[in-house]
């Protein structure tokens, strides 16, 4: 099955600074990525995704980065504020099959004024 | 307002009594799932539905049932077997064979055992 690795697991920068958040898989035929923020007490929400046909995606101050050929993709959010401050989470599945999800171990960003 | 309620927000069980955990969705989505998350890690999934009166089991299944007998609910019980229930649990839907599985969660239960 896919196994998702993500790293690092909690992240500090000053506020304005840029965070980058990285992710392997192993499953290659895995070809939706998505990303999702969540906050204390609640659920994850999705805040950005990227396909396999896709090099790169980008959302105002956040964008996602995917090589195919190493198999990992990456989060980048810019400017940073504190609300970003949050858990993010990666993850992986191969669509059109009844494939699951396969999350990361989630890193917590804490960004400081 | 469209969305996934998760109820309650807290739950406190005794040792050896079984609990069920509500999830409601009214997206119209065909499958729905369960995930337990602990301090620190990643969400592993316990179940999940692709149809109504259908469902699988995830990766830690054990000491844990659901039931799907309705496409906008999917209950989940801990049962008195399973040995570490205390745990944040999340409920997620989304549209079968939709666009990249995408899924909406909702605000999850926080279970403790005391």
């Amino acid at each position: 099955g896919e196994n998702v690795e993500q790293h690092p697991s909690t992240l500090s920068v000053q506020e304005g600074d840029s965070a980058v958040i990285k992710c392997t898989y192993s499953d290659s035929a895995s070809n939706y990525f998505p990303w999702y923020k969540q906050e204390l007490g609640k659920g994850p929400q999705l805040i950005i995704d990227i396909r396999s046909n896709v090099g790169e995606k980008k959302d105002q101050r956040i964008a996602v980065t995917l090589n195919k050929t190493a198999k990992h993709f990456s989060l980048h959010i810019t400017e940073t504020q504190p609300e970003d401050s949050a858990v993010y989470f990666c993850a992986a599945i191969r669509t059109g099959t009844a494939s699951k999800l396969t999350f990361g171990t989630g890193t917590r960003l804490q960004v400081t004024l | 307002d469209g969305g996934i309620t998760q109820s309650p927000k807290y739950l406190f069980r005794k040792e050896g009594q079984n609990v069920t955990l509500s999830c409601e969705q009214n997206l119209n989505h065909d499958a729905m799932y369960w995930y337990r998350q602990d301090p620190g890690q990643g969400l592993r999934l316990i179940y999940y539905s692709q149809i109504v009166n259908d469902f699988q089991k995830g990766d830690i299944a054990e000491g844990y049932s659901v039931s799907r007998e309705k496409k906008e609910s999917f209950p989940l019980t801990v049962t008195s077997a399973q040995k570490n229930p205390t745990a944040f649990y999340l409920c997620a839907s989304s549209i079968q064979g939709g666009r990249h599985n995408e899924q909406f969660f909702g605000p999850g239960t926080r279970l403790t055992v005391l």
